[in-house]
Protein backbone atom coordinates (compact mmCIF):
# COMPACT_ATOMS: atom_id res chain seq x y z
CA UNK A 1 0.00 0.00 0.00
CA UNK A 2 0.95 3.49 -0.75
CA UNK A 3 -1.05 5.28 1.29
CA UNK A 4 -1.17 9.14 0.96
CA UNK A 5 0.55 10.10 -2.44
CA UNK A 6 0.44 14.15 -2.92
CA UNK A 7 2.04 15.32 -5.82
CA UNK A 8 4.06 17.94 -6.17
CA UNK A 9 6.71 17.82 -3.47
CA UNK A 10 7.75 20.89 -4.41
CA UNK A 11 6.46 23.67 -6.29
CA UNK A 12 7.54 27.44 -7.30
CA UNK A 13 4.52 29.78 -8.56
CA UNK A 14 3.94 33.40 -9.73
CA UNK A 15 1.85 35.63 -8.15
CA UNK A 16 -1.62 35.23 -10.52
CA UNK A 17 -0.84 31.83 -11.58
CA UNK A 18 -2.74 28.75 -10.86
CA UNK A 19 -2.31 25.50 -9.71
CA UNK A 20 -3.71 21.90 -8.63
CA UNK A 21 -2.09 19.43 -5.78
CA UNK A 22 -2.67 16.25 -6.76
CA UNK A 23 -3.93 13.52 -3.66
CA UNK A 24 -4.63 9.84 -3.57
CA UNK A 25 -5.15 7.78 -1.22
CA UNK A 26 -5.84 3.65 -1.82
CA UNK A 27 -7.36 2.72 1.36
CA UNK A 28 -10.34 3.23 0.32
CA UNK A 29 -11.20 5.41 2.92
CA UNK A 30 -14.20 7.55 2.51
CA UNK A 31 -12.72 10.98 4.54
CA UNK A 32 -10.35 13.04 3.22
CA UNK A 33 -8.88 16.65 4.02
CA UNK A 34 -6.21 19.19 3.18
CA UNK A 35 -4.33 21.14 5.64
CA UNK A 36 -1.56 24.13 5.34
CA UNK A 37 1.10 24.03 7.96
CA UNK A 38 2.51 28.13 8.65
CA UNK A 39 5.69 28.08 10.96
CA UNK A 40 3.93 28.53 14.79
CA UNK A 41 1.16 28.46 13.36
CA UNK A 42 0.13 24.42 13.57
CA UNK A 43 -2.44 22.84 10.96
CA UNK A 44 -5.16 24.48 9.73
CA UNK A 45 -7.98 22.96 7.85
CA UNK A 46 -8.77 24.41 4.34
CA UNK A 47 -11.31 21.47 2.80
CA UNK A 48 -12.35 18.11 3.71
CA UNK A 49 -15.01 15.51 2.32
CA UNK A 50 -16.61 12.76 3.47
CA UNK A 51 -17.03 10.92 0.26
CA UNK A 52 -17.39 10.98 -3.38
CA UNK A 53 -19.23 14.33 -4.51
CA UNK A 54 -19.21 15.68 -0.90
CA UNK A 55 -17.21 18.84 0.13
CA UNK A 56 -17.49 20.75 2.69
CA UNK A 57 -15.16 24.30 3.94
CA UNK A 58 -12.47 23.90 6.95
CA UNK A 59 -11.26 26.93 8.36
CA UNK A 60 -9.12 28.99 6.35
CA UNK A 61 -11.26 27.85 2.47
CA UNK A 62 -10.59 31.28 0.99
CA UNK A 63 -8.49 31.36 -2.23
CA UNK A 64 -8.87 27.35 -2.80
CA UNK A 65 -11.29 24.85 -4.58
CA UNK A 66 -11.77 21.30 -4.48
CA UNK A 67 -13.42 18.26 -5.58
CA UNK A 68 -13.60 14.47 -5.30
CA UNK A 69 -15.24 12.38 -8.00
CA UNK A 70 -13.83 9.45 -6.72
CA UNK A 71 -13.17 8.18 -3.69
CA UNK A 72 -9.68 7.66 -4.03
CA UNK A 73 -8.46 11.45 -5.61
CA UNK A 74 -9.30 14.82 -3.59
CA UNK A 75 -7.02 17.61 -5.85
CA UNK A 76 -6.37 21.08 -4.27
CA UNK A 77 -7.24 23.90 -6.78
CA UNK A 78 -5.02 27.22 -5.93
CA UNK A 79 -6.75 29.99 -8.02
CA UNK A 80 -4.64 33.30 -8.74
CA UNK A 81 -1.92 32.30 -6.42
CA UNK A 82 -0.87 34.91 -3.79
CA UNK A 83 2.16 35.02 -1.18
CA UNK A 84 -0.18 34.57 1.59
CA UNK A 85 -0.38 31.36 0.10
CA UNK A 86 3.40 30.11 0.58
CA UNK A 87 3.05 27.00 3.06
CA UNK A 88 3.36 23.10 3.21
CA UNK A 89 -0.20 21.29 2.49
CA UNK A 90 -1.07 18.22 3.61
CA UNK A 91 -3.44 16.13 2.24
CA UNK A 92 -5.32 13.26 4.68
CA UNK A 93 -7.48 10.67 5.21
CA UNK A 94 -9.13 8.07 7.98
CA UNK A 95 -11.48 5.40 7.71
CA UNK A 96 -14.13 6.92 10.57
CA UNK A 97 -14.91 10.88 11.20
CA UNK A 98 -12.21 13.19 12.61
CA UNK A 99 -13.74 11.86 16.30
CA UNK A 100 -12.58 8.41 16.38
CA UNK A 101 -10.25 7.60 13.35
CA UNK A 102 -6.72 8.12 12.91
CA UNK A 103 -5.58 10.16 10.02
CA UNK A 104 -3.16 9.29 7.98
CA UNK A 105 -1.12 11.65 6.49
CA UNK A 106 0.82 12.55 3.27
CA UNK A 107 4.41 13.42 2.91
CA UNK A 108 3.41 17.19 2.05
CA UNK A 109 3.64 19.49 -0.78
CA UNK A 110 5.88 22.66 -0.29
CA UNK A 111 4.62 25.64 -2.19
CA UNK A 112 6.17 29.45 -2.87
CA UNK A 113 4.83 31.88 -4.52
CA UNK A 114 6.77 34.76 -5.49
CA UNK B 1 -15.74 26.78 19.35
CA UNK B 2 -13.64 24.29 19.91
CA UNK B 3 -9.34 24.89 20.27
CA UNK B 4 -6.28 23.75 21.68
CA UNK B 5 -3.26 25.17 22.93
CA UNK B 6 0.15 23.78 23.07
CA UNK B 7 2.32 26.59 25.70
CA UNK B 8 5.41 25.57 25.17
CA UNK B 9 7.43 25.87 21.42
CA UNK B 10 9.93 23.74 22.80
CA UNK B 11 10.73 21.44 25.57
CA UNK B 12 14.53 20.00 25.72
CA UNK B 13 14.96 16.91 27.44
CA UNK B 14 18.57 14.52 28.45
CA UNK B 15 18.46 11.41 27.06
CA UNK B 16 17.19 9.16 29.60
CA UNK B 17 15.00 11.25 31.49
CA UNK B 18 10.71 11.69 31.42
CA UNK B 19 9.26 14.16 29.51
CA UNK B 20 6.14 15.54 29.22
CA UNK B 21 4.50 17.39 26.26
CA UNK B 22 1.29 20.24 27.65
CA UNK B 23 -1.61 20.58 25.76
CA UNK B 24 -4.97 21.84 27.41
CA UNK B 25 -8.12 22.38 25.57
CA UNK B 26 -11.43 23.63 24.90
CA UNK B 27 -14.69 21.91 23.51
CA UNK B 28 -18.11 22.68 24.04
CA UNK B 29 -19.34 18.57 24.11
CA UNK B 30 -17.10 15.12 24.98
CA UNK B 31 -13.97 15.76 23.91
CA UNK B 32 -12.10 13.21 21.64
CA UNK B 33 -8.20 13.85 21.79
CA UNK B 34 -5.08 12.97 19.69
CA UNK B 35 -1.32 13.48 19.37
CA UNK B 36 0.03 13.30 16.67
CA UNK B 37 4.55 13.85 15.56
CA UNK B 38 5.98 15.19 12.42
CA UNK B 39 9.58 13.86 11.92
CA UNK B 40 11.64 16.58 9.59
CA UNK B 41 10.38 17.12 6.36
CA UNK B 42 7.77 13.98 6.70
CA UNK B 43 3.92 13.97 7.49
CA UNK B 44 1.77 13.39 10.59
CA UNK B 45 1.93 10.41 12.44
CA UNK B 46 -0.74 9.41 14.76
CA UNK B 47 0.32 8.73 18.26
CA UNK B 48 -2.53 8.06 20.21
CA UNK B 49 -6.30 8.74 20.95
CA UNK B 50 -8.30 9.28 23.59
CA UNK B 51 -12.63 9.22 23.11
CA UNK B 52 -13.74 7.28 26.75
CA UNK B 53 -12.91 5.15 29.27
CA UNK B 54 -9.29 5.37 31.23
CA UNK B 55 -7.51 8.59 32.04
CA UNK B 56 -4.29 7.17 30.71
CA UNK B 57 -3.75 6.37 27.24
CA UNK B 58 -1.02 4.14 25.99
CA UNK B 59 0.29 5.04 22.23
CA UNK B 60 3.32 4.12 20.10
CA UNK B 61 6.69 4.12 21.04
CA UNK B 62 6.48 4.38 24.58
CA UNK B 63 4.31 7.21 24.67
CA UNK B 64 1.26 7.75 26.84
CA UNK B 65 -0.99 10.93 27.97
CA UNK B 66 -3.14 11.51 30.55
CA UNK B 67 -6.58 12.75 30.14
CA UNK B 68 -7.53 15.48 32.98
CA UNK B 69 -11.23 16.66 32.54
CA UNK B 70 -10.87 19.14 35.33
CA UNK B 71 -8.04 20.62 34.08
CA UNK B 72 -9.17 20.11 30.29
CA UNK B 73 -5.65 19.22 29.79
CA UNK B 74 -4.25 16.13 27.60
CA UNK B 75 -0.04 16.05 28.61
CA UNK B 76 2.08 13.69 26.58
CA UNK B 77 4.57 11.85 28.58
CA UNK B 78 7.09 8.88 28.19
CA UNK B 79 9.44 7.92 31.24
CA UNK B 80 12.51 7.25 29.17
CA UNK B 81 13.34 9.74 26.42
CA UNK B 82 15.41 8.55 23.53
CA UNK B 83 17.36 11.41 20.83
CA UNK B 84 15.21 9.84 18.53
CA UNK B 85 12.00 10.96 19.74
CA UNK B 86 13.24 14.67 18.95
CA UNK B 87 10.69 15.72 16.41
CA UNK B 88 7.91 18.45 16.11
CA UNK B 89 4.32 17.05 18.30
CA UNK B 90 0.73 18.16 17.83
CA UNK B 91 -1.68 18.13 20.25
CA UNK B 92 -5.61 17.65 18.20
CA UNK B 93 -9.50 18.36 19.57
CA UNK B 94 -12.57 17.52 17.30
CA UNK B 95 -15.92 17.83 19.67
CA UNK B 96 -18.96 15.18 20.05
CA UNK B 97 -20.50 16.86 17.30
CA UNK B 98 -21.37 16.74 13.34
CA UNK B 99 -18.09 19.29 12.45
CA UNK B 100 -15.81 16.32 12.31
CA UNK B 101 -13.06 18.67 12.46
CA UNK B 102 -10.17 18.25 13.84
CA UNK B 103 -8.14 21.59 15.23
CA UNK B 104 -4.67 21.15 15.98
CA UNK B 105 -2.60 23.10 18.21
CA UNK B 106 0.26 25.27 17.45
CA UNK B 107 3.17 22.72 18.24
CA UNK B 108 5.86 21.34 20.45
CA UNK B 109 9.30 21.01 19.57
CA UNK B 110 10.72 18.42 21.56
CA UNK B 111 14.81 17.99 21.39
CA UNK B 112 16.14 15.44 23.46
CA UNK B 113 19.91 15.80 24.60
CA UNK B 114 22.23 12.76 23.77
Amino acid sequence: NAGVTQTPKFRILKIGQSMTLQCAQDMNHNYMYWYRQDPGMGLKLIYYSVGAGITDKGEVPNGYNVSRSTTEDFPLRLELAAPSQTSVYFCASSYGTSRTGELFFGEGSRLTVL
Amino acid sequence: AQSVAQPEDQVNVAEGNPLTVKCTYSVSGNPYLFWYVQYPNRGLQFLLKYITGDNLVKGSYGFEAEFNKSQTSFHLKKPSALVSDSALYFCAVCDGGATNKLIFGTGTLLAVQP
